[in-house]
């Protein structure tokens, strides 16, 4: 049973557009949510990441939205470029970040 | 810059032989991981280890065991591969320290059993 669960698994959006990615997550000990991303034959990479004490956290394009009392968050790429086309993973932990538990992924690409 | 490195990029193996995945670390990490990647299920951790000689079971140990006898080196082992293993074998290092918890993966070893 996924603990947290990812949507869509794939997503196509023009460039400068917004890119939106959702998870939602079951388990209420998590206090710790990370996002990675991974272009094809590397592994992922740490993109961004919040705790729950905070709603929102914003770095350049890319914002983490949290929602605790529907146990979800999303990120959302403003002005998505090509560049950003990779797979993204949303992640959750309770134990200070060592044992992650990542959703299923979404494969996102920016046309051009 | 943080490096993990795995021993094997792409990797073909026979039903029933026994596997060593290797995966090393440069940057004094505590902690490594070894997760598998599959289409849709996204990462699943395997293993983990916080010290030279511990571990611990991830969601999916079944089928597998690890060793770290050295900090920097942590390895997985498949001792009788089956069909159902082939996949994509991603190492990760991270700092027990640091307050990013950040976890750096190495570029994943694509195993293939036949």
């Amino acid at each position: 049973q996924q603990q947290v669960k990812q949507s869509p698994q794939s997503l196509i959006v023009q460039k400068g557009g917004i890119s939106i990615i959702n998870c939602a997550y079951e388990n209420t000990a998590f206090d710790y949510f990370p996002w990675y991303q991974q272009f094809p034959g590397k592994g992922p990479a740490l993109l961004i990441a919040i705790r729950p004490d905070v709603s929102e956290k914003k770095e350049g394009r890319f914002t983490i939205s949290f929602n605790k009392s529907a146990k979800q968050f999303s990120l959302h790429i403003m002005d998505s470029q090509p560049g950003d086309s990779a797979t993204y993973f949303c992640a959750a932990s309770w134990n200070a970040g060592n044992m992650l538990t990542f959703g299923g992924g979404t494969r996102l690409m920016v046309k051009p | 810059d943080v490096k993990v490195t795995q021993s094997s990029r792409y990797l073909v193996k026979r039903t029933g032989e026994k596997v060593f995945l290797e995966c090393v670390q440069d940057m004094d990490h505590e902690n490594m991981f070894w997760y598998r990647q599959d289409p849709g299920l996204g990462l699943r951790l395997i293993y983990f280890s916080y010290d030279v000689k511990m571990k611990e079971k991830g969601d999916i140990p079944e089928g597998y065991s690890v060793s770290r006898e050295k900090k920097e080196r942590f390895s997985l082992i498949l001792e009788s591969a089956s069909t159902n293993q082939t996949s994509m074998y991603l190492c990760a290092s991270s700092s027990l320290f640091a307050s990013t918890y950040e976890q750096y993966f190495g570029p994943g070893t694509r195993l293939t059993v036949t």
